[in-house]
């Protein structure tokens, strides 16, 4: 158990729908990271927050947003979803955001299937 | 993006040790190299990291080259348990996120 938390773990919703994922960061962690898997793109790096404020934007379409609350836990939103949007998605905390030996800790994702 | 080369996939047999490497010629003086490794429908789970010299925790030994454009990671007695893929990144101070390549994936045979 890494100490994220991920909810909910599994989601099937029509196209054209919007969801909400969320992340509970490990104890202490102020910086928290979305990833994105699919079978034919591996991990995708989405988007990073610490403490409340965006970080770093990976490859983030625009109808999807994320923010990170004052109690330190984030949410993913997805609208407008469409077929090629299913995917596992990981959220994953930190202590800091930019020391380089910092270790990431990863949740057990939320699988998203949109039909 | 940090560019990592890996193979795409290694076998070994269990007991035995497992050296998964890694080319990272772009890496710059500042960058640590993590490795991750992601077990089937899991996280990806941190397994070690290391700036120069050679690591080593519970879980493996992180042989680092001289000059920094390689690494190994060493698994000294493979389980089954362990088959995975494993991710070879480096990162620097400039961004705290980890770019993930298409990393290595081992099996494992009783």
């Amino acid at each position: 158990d890494s100490g994220v938390t991920q909810t909910p773990k599994h989601l099937i919703t029509a196209t054209g729908q919007r969801v909400t994922l969320r992340c509970s960061p490990r104890s202490g962690d102020l910086s928290v990271y979305w990833y994105q898997q699919s079978l034919d793109q591996g991990l995708q790096f989405l988007i990073q927050y610490y403490n409340g404020e965006e970080r770093a934007k990976g490859n983030i379409l625009e109808r999807f947003s994320a923010q990170q609350f004052p109690d330190l836990h984030s949410e993913l939103n997805l609208s407008s979803l469409e077929l090629g949007d299913s995917a596992l998605y990981f959220c994953a905390s930190s202590v800091t955001d930019r020391y380089p030996g910092n270790t990431i800790y990863f949740g057990e994702g939320s699988w998203l299937t949109v039909v | 993006d940090a560019k990592t080369t890996q193979p795409n996939s290694m076998e070994s047999n269990e007991e035995e040790p497992v050296h998964l490497p890694c080319n990272h010629s772009t890496i710059s003086g500042t960058d640590y190299i993590h490795w991750y490794r992601q077990l089937p429908s899991q996280g990806p789970e941190y397994v070690i990291h290391g700036l120069t010299s050679n690591v080593n925790n519970r879980m493996a030994s992180l042989a680092i080259a001289e000059d920094r454009k390689s690494s190994t990671l060493i698994l000294h007695r493979a389980t089954l348990r362990d088959a995975a893929v494993y991710y070879c990144i480096y990162y620097g101070g400039s961004q705290g996120n980890l770019i993930f390549g298409k990393g290595t994936k081992l099996s494992v045979k009783p």
